[in-house]
């Protein structure tokens, strides 16, 4: 199904290394996010963006950072600055009206060793 | 900003029984509560949604309630399937805020 694509699946790097895991949409959404999945922890939001070159942080920003150059793409790179950065990453979109659905990727699964 | 709870953080129930996943949020400007199932090994899906102007929505064997005093929603599965067996995600969002809120998930079992 296609929609909106994240790739990798799997991606690992070696501690201390920048990683730049990539999200694309074809659906002409204006709306993307970034979240973050770990065990018993739910969703949570990494950094969005409502419109092309701009974003807002989420509520766990702290060693991410984002770009919104084109309203297709919208690339999260974990930096080695993140202290935990082992994890499972969505990416979605939805359209920019009152809330409606978001679509998800498959998922990115970074391991840091 | 908003905090959203979940309740239980798993659930086992037999296959034909209801199943009910409460979920309560922090701040009362919240308006929009939709549920994602996510099966094992798939992305998150959205599976209903409702607004803060009605306070029960239903589609088929699912069916959401809405107490705004309370600050509290509530998912209800009846008739359980094998199939329903997956993580589901309540969420709260404001009007006009793009960003929406996730509680911890409920892993939903349904034994046959």
């Amino acid at each position: 199904d296609g929609g909106i694509t994240q790739s990798p699946k799997y991606l690992f790097r070696k501690e201390g290394q920048n990683v730049t895991l990539s999200c694309e949409q074809n659906l002409n959404h204006d709306a993307m996010y970034w979240y973050r999945q770990d065990p018993g922890q739910g969703l949570r939001l990494i950094y969005y963006s409502q419109i092309v070159n701009d974003f807002q942080k989420g509520d766990i920003a702290e060693g991410y950072s984002v770009s919104r150059e084109k309203k297709e793409s919208f690339p999260l790179t974990v930096t080695s600055a993140q202290k935990n950065p082992t994890a499972f990453y969505l990416c979605a979109s939805s359209p920019q009206v009152l809330h409606t659905e978001a679509f998800f990727g498959q998922g990115t699964r970074l391991t840091v060793v | 900003g908003e905090n959203v709870e979940q309740h239980p953080s798993t659930l086992s129930v037999q296959e034909g029984d209801s199943a009910v996943i409460k979920c309560t949020y922090s701040d009362s400007a919240s308006n929009y509560f939709p549920w994602y199932k996510q099966e094992l090994g798939k992305r998150p899906q959205l599976i209903i949604d409702i607004r803060s102007n009605v306070g029960e929505k239903k589609d088929q064997r699912i069916a959401v309630t809405l107490n705004k005093t309370a600050k509290h929603f509530s998912l209800h599965i009846t008739e359980t399937q094998p199939e329903d067996s997956a993580v589901y995600f309540c969420a709260a969002s404001i009007v006009g805020n793009e960003k929406l809120t996730f509680g911890t998930g409920t892993r939903l079992t349904i034994i046959p």
